[in-house]
């Protein structure tokens, strides 16, 4: 168990709508991190947060956005959802930004199925 | 920008039958290089970090090194609980976020 928890396991919903995934870093980690693992893409990295700011994009979609909150859990919003959305959702995190040591903890991810 | 290939894509050993996967990077600086183990529909779960060539680091039946170019995992004596996929990850000083490669699909048959 790497201490970072997310929710829900399992999403489906329909094209057009609108998802919010959770989650919640490990104990005295102040960076959070949004990767999304495709089957044919592998992992790539979305967003990432620390202590409550953006601090780097990847491959976001416009129609995806974060935040963090004051007590460290952050929420990934997916809208306008399209089939190829499908894909498993990770949530890292790690002690700092660019903080020895360097390491990031992944959470067990939510399955969205978009049909 | 920061590449990752990893071979071979897919590996099937017998039980006890040695092997190494390869990692090959390309980073502007590397902060780290990151081993992971990805069971099917689970979280990456973290192994090592790597962070200077001529380092290696060892758990159990493996053992990570790593060169100015590439990095190798060694499986010794595999039993069927390391099949797994396993990811190889850098980070680089112009970056917080790890870049990864595809992995390598292991299979140990009894």
């Amino acid at each position: 168990d790497s201490g970072v928890t997310q929710t829900p396991k399992h999403l489906i919903t329909a094209t057009g709508q609108r998802v919010t995934l959770r989650c919640s870093p490990r104990s005295g980690d102040l960076s959070v991190y949004w990767y999304q693992q495709s089957l044919d893409q592998g992992l790539q990295f979305l967003i990432q947060y620390y202590n409550g700011e953006e601090r780097a994009k990847g491959n976001i979609l416009e129609r995806f956005s974060a935040q963090q909150f004051p007590d460290l859990h952050s929420e990934l919003n997916l809208s306008s959802l399209e089939l190829g959305d499908s894909a498993l959702y990770f949530c890292a995190s790690s002690v700092g930004q660019g903080a020895f040591p360097y390491e990031q903890y992944f959470g067990p991810g939510t399955r969205l199925t978009v049909t | 920008e920061d590449q990752v290939t990893q071979s071979p894509e897919a590996l099937r050993l017998q039980e006890g039958e040695s092997s190494s996967l390869n990692c090959s990077y390309t980073v502007s600086g590397l902060r780290g290089l990151f081993w992971y183990r990805q069971d099917p529909g689970k979280g990456p779960e973290f192994l090592f970090t790597l962070y200077s060539a001529g380092e290696e680091k060892e758990k159990e039946r493996l053992k990570a090194t790593l060169t100015k170019k590439e990095s190798f995992l060694h499986i010794t004596a595999p039993k069927p609980e390391d099949s797994a996929t396993y990811l190889c990850a850098v980070q680089g000083y112009r970056a917080n976020n790890l870049f990864f490669g595809t992995g390598t699909r292991l299979t140990v048959i009894p």
